[in-house]
C-alpha cells in the first residue's frame, strides 16, 4: 500500500518570503502525485497534479512542485507568499489495489504566512 | 468549479441519536468517497462507491453506512452517534473513465460533534 509522509506539520513564514513544503510518497512504480490546499472551515481544492511529462508543475495561485522520482519527492513551493496563502496543504498520491483507486493522502502541513 | 454539496455544515448532537450526512454532486460523476479528517491526521477513506447500487468499505473502519440509490446522491448514516465519532466528514467525487487521473472534488465537509 501507498503511503505519504508530509515532514513538517507546520511552518511559519513572513510574508513575501519563499517557501518550501516537503512530501515523499513511497511508491516505486509510476505514480500520480496531487497538492490540495483547505482554507479554514472549507473543503479540499486542487492545487496541483502531476501526472507524467515535465517534472516541474505549475498550478494555481503561483505554487509550483517538482517530482523527483530518484528521491521519491514531490516538494511544493512558492517563491513569495502571502497572507491569504495561510491554510493547511496535503499531499496525495493515486493508489491502485484490486481494482479499486483511491488517492492517499499525507497528515496535512499547516502554513501561516504572518505580516 | 466544483460542484458538490455537503449538509450540514455543522451539527452537535447527543449520544444515541441517529443522524444523516447529506453529499450531493451535480457534475454527473460516478465515483463518491466519504474521508474522515481529524486534527493532525491524514485523510481517512470509510467509504466509496462507483456508482448507483454500488458501495463499499474504505481503509478505515466506521461504524457509519452509505447509499447510492442515485447519481448524484450519497448520504452517510449513523444509526446511534457516540462521542468518538466526532469528527470532520468531508465527500468528493471524481469521474469514472479509462485514464482518467483520480483528482477528486470535495465538499466543504460537515463537522460532526457528539456530547
Amino acid at each position: 500500500a501507498q503511503s505519504v509522509t508530509q515532514l513538517d506539520s507546520q511552518v511559519p513564514v513572513f510574508e513575501e518570503a519563499p517557501v518550501e513544503l516537503r512530501c515523499n510518497y513511497s511508491s516505486s512504480v509510476s505514480v500520480y502525485l496531487f497538492w490540495y490546499v483547505q482554507y479554514p472551515n472549507q473543503g479540499l481544492q486542487l492545487l496541483l497534479k502531476y501526472l507524467s511529462g515535465s517534472t516541474l508543475v505549475k498550478g494555481i495561485n503561483g505554487f509550483e512542485a517538482e517530482f523527483n522520482k530518484s528521491q521519491t519527492s514531490f516538494h511544493l513551493r512558492k517563491p513569495s507568499v502571502h497572507i491569504s496563502d495561510t491554510a493547511e496543504y496535503f499531499c496525495a498520491v493515486r493508489e491502485t489495489q484490486g481494482g479499486s483507486e483511491k488517492l492517499v493522502f499525507g497528515k496535512g502541513t499547516k502554513l501561516t504566512v504572518n505580516p | 468549479e466544483a460542484d458538490i454539496y455537503q449538509t450540514p455544515r455543522y451539527l452537535v448532537i447527543g449520544t444515541g441519536k441517529k443522524i444523516t450526512l447529506e453529499c450531493s454532486q451535480t457534475m454527473g460523476h460516478d465515483k463518491m468517497y466519504w474521508y474522515q479528517q481529524d486534527p493532525g491526521m491524514e485523510l481517512h477513506l470509510i467509504h466509496y462507491s462507483y456508482g448507483v447500487n454500488s458501495t463499499e468499505k474504505g481503509d478505515l473502519s466506521s461504524e457509519s453506512t452509505v447509499s447510492r440509490i442515485r447519481t448524484e446522491h450519497f448520504p452517510l448514516t449513523l444509526e446511534s452517534a457516540r462521542p468518538s465519532h466526532t469528527s470532520q466528514y468531508l465527500c468528493a467525487s471524481s469521474e469514472l473513465r479509462t485514464g482518467d487521473t483520480g483528482e477528486l472534488f470535495f465538499g466543504e465537509g460537515s463537522r460532526l460533534t457528539v456530547l
